[in-house]
C-alpha cells in the first residue's frame, strides 16, 4: 500500500545552519506530495506542495522536489532560524483520496 | 473566513465515560478526515467521511468509535466507554474537494486525556 518515511529526529540544529528532512514515499500511480508543519499546540499547516515529477515547492525559504526516480521529496532550507522549531510532516494524497502522512520529524533551532 | 473549528480543545473523562469532539470544515468543504496524534508519534489516519457518508473508517478501532458527518451540523467523533489508551491528541481536517491536488486545513485539535 501507499505510504511515506521520512527521517527520524529530533533535529537539532544552530540558526543560520542547513537543513535537510530525508522524505521518500511509496505509491501506486501519480501522487501529489507535501510537507506540513506543526507548531507546538497547534494544528498542522500546509508548508508546500508539488503535485506532479519535478516540480518544486517552496515556501518560507523551504524547498522540495518531487523526485520520482527515487520517490523522494526531501525538505531543505539555507538557512534555519530559531522561529523554525516545529515538527515536520512529509505526506503523500493517493488516488484513493487517502493522505498518508509520516510519522514526523521534530526540529530545534538554538540560538 | 473561519478556519476548520474543533471544539472542545480540552477534553478529560474518566474511564467508561463517552467523549464526543466536534468538528466544523472549513465553509465549501465537504470532506473530512480524522487523526489520532499519540504523544511523540506522528498522525495516524482513523475514517474520512463526506456529507452523510463515511468513505474510508479503514483506521478507526472497530468497537467504541464512531463517526459522522450529517448533512446540517459538524462532523461528530465518538468513543464510548473511553479507556487510558485514547487518550490523544484528535485532529479533524477538511478538503474542499476530491481529486490529487487537493489539500488539507486542519483543526487545532482536540485534547483527550482520560483519567
Amino acid at each position: 500500500g501507499d505510504s511515506v518515511t521520512q527521517m527520524e529526529g529530533p533535529v537539532t540544529l544552530s540558526e543560520e545552519a542547513f537543513l535537510t528532512i530525508n522524505c521518500t514515499y511509496t505509491a501506486t500511480g501519480y501522487p501529489s506530495l507535501f510537507w506540513y508543519v506543526q507548531y507546538p499546540g497547534e494544528g498542522l499547516q500546509l508548508l508546500l506542495k508539488a503535485t506532479k515529477a519535478d516540480d518544486k515547492g517552496s515556501n518560507k525559504g523551504f524547498e522540495a522536489t518531487y523526485r520520482k526516480e527515487t520517490t523522494s521529496f526531501h525538505l531543505e532550507k539555507g538557512s534555519v532560524q530559531v522561529s523554525d522549531s516545529a515538527v515536520y510532516f512529509c505526506a503523500l494524497i493517493s488516488t484513493g483520496n487517502q493522505f498518508y502522512f509520516g510519522t514526523g520529524t521534530s526540529l530545534t533551532v538554538i540560538p | 473566513n473561519a478556519g476548520v473549528m474543533q471544539n472542545p480543545r480540552h477534553l478529560v473523562r474518566r474511564r467508561g465515560q463517552e467523549a464526543r469532539l466536534r468538528c466544523s470544515p472549513m465553509k465549501g468543504h465537504s470532506h473530512v478526515y480524522w487523526y489520532r496524534q499519540l504523544p511523540e508519534e506522528g498522525l495516524k489516519f482513523m475514517v474520512y467521511l463526506q456529507k452523510e457518508n463515511i468513505i474510508d473508517e479503514s483506521g478507526m478501532p472497530k468497537e467504541r468509535f464512531s463517526a459522522e458527518f450529517p448533512k446540517e451540523g459538524p462532523s461528530i467523533l465518538r468513543i464510548q466507554q473511553v479507556v487510558r489508551g485514547d487518550s490523544a491528541a484528535y485532529f479533524c481536517a477538511s478538503s474542499p474537494r476530491q481529486g490529487r491536488t487537493g489539500e488539507l486545513f486542519f483543526g487545532e485539535g482536540s485534547r483527550l486525556t482520560v483519567l
